[in-house]
């Protein structure tokens, strides 16, 4: 059971590039999440979905966008990166808001440096 | 929107005492869920313990308790005979039972001294 995994684990890009994280979860869950984590800081959610086909924005959605076309898959693109945006970011899904499986699952993180 | 408040950046604890983090959140909601989880330097977030608000029993899993006040709208962690392994860093987080977001604290940095 691989739970919630996220590719790539490192990436460096240049000011302006652009990349996709992918984020999967083999739990058939409804909820995904992206988060991003800066140095002495908590995490700070990026975009949201509460099932195939939806997206919302968190509390820091500029400069980011996903899609979650399929139910087990969640990307986050950043179409021109910014120096700002350097910061380990985290994907986490849940199956319910209530109950037993509430809690939220983690991925190992993506650590992206741009320069 | 809610906010959740952890007021320790940093916290010590001598190997096998005990240790006490503590947690405030805001919110008008009455039917939510609060969370801890440990981040160890290998980044992965790891739940250590959850609570129902509806719950006036305070949750425990082994080592790990919470004091949750609902009215004063806190929720402390307690870990007692403290372990090596529990340097971390901890997060408290809240969830409303009726929307999909969680929002986490600052966390506070745990050290463990042998």
């Amino acid at each position: 059971n691989a739970g919630v995994t996220q590719t790539p684990k490192f990436r460096v890009l240049k000011t302006g590039q652009s990349m996709t994280l992918l984020c999967a979860q083999d739990m058939n869950h409804e909820y995904m999440y992206w988060y991003r984590q800066d140095p002495g800081m908590g995490l700070r959610l990026i975009h949201y979905s509460v099932g195939e086909g939806t997206t919302a924005k968190g509390e820091v959605p500029d400069g980011y966008n996903v899609s979650r076309l399929k139910k087990q898959n969640f990307l986050l693109g950043l179409e021109s990166a910014a120096p700002s945006q350097t910061s380990v970011y985290f994907c986490a899904s849940t199956r319910d808001l209530r109950g037993y499986n509430s809690p939220l699952h983690f991925g190992n993180g993506t650590r992206l440096t741009v320069t | 929107a809610q906010t959740v408040t952890q007021s320790q950046p940093e916290m010590s604890v001598q190997e096998a005492e005990t240790v006490t983090l503590s947690c405030t959140y805001d919110t008008s909601e009455s039917d939510y869920y609060l969370f801890w989880y440990k981040q160890p330097p290998s980044r992965q977030m790891i739940l250590v313990i959850r609570q129902e608000a509806y719950k006036q029993q305070n949750a425990t899993e082994n080592r790990f308790s919470v004091n949750f006040q609902k009215a004063a709208k806190s929720f402390s962690l307690k870990i007692s005979d403290s372990q090596l392994g529990d340097a971390a860093m901890y997060f408290c987080a809240y969830r409303s039972a009726h929307a999909g977001k969680s929002t986490f604290g600052d966390g506070t940095t745990l050290t463990v001294k042998p």
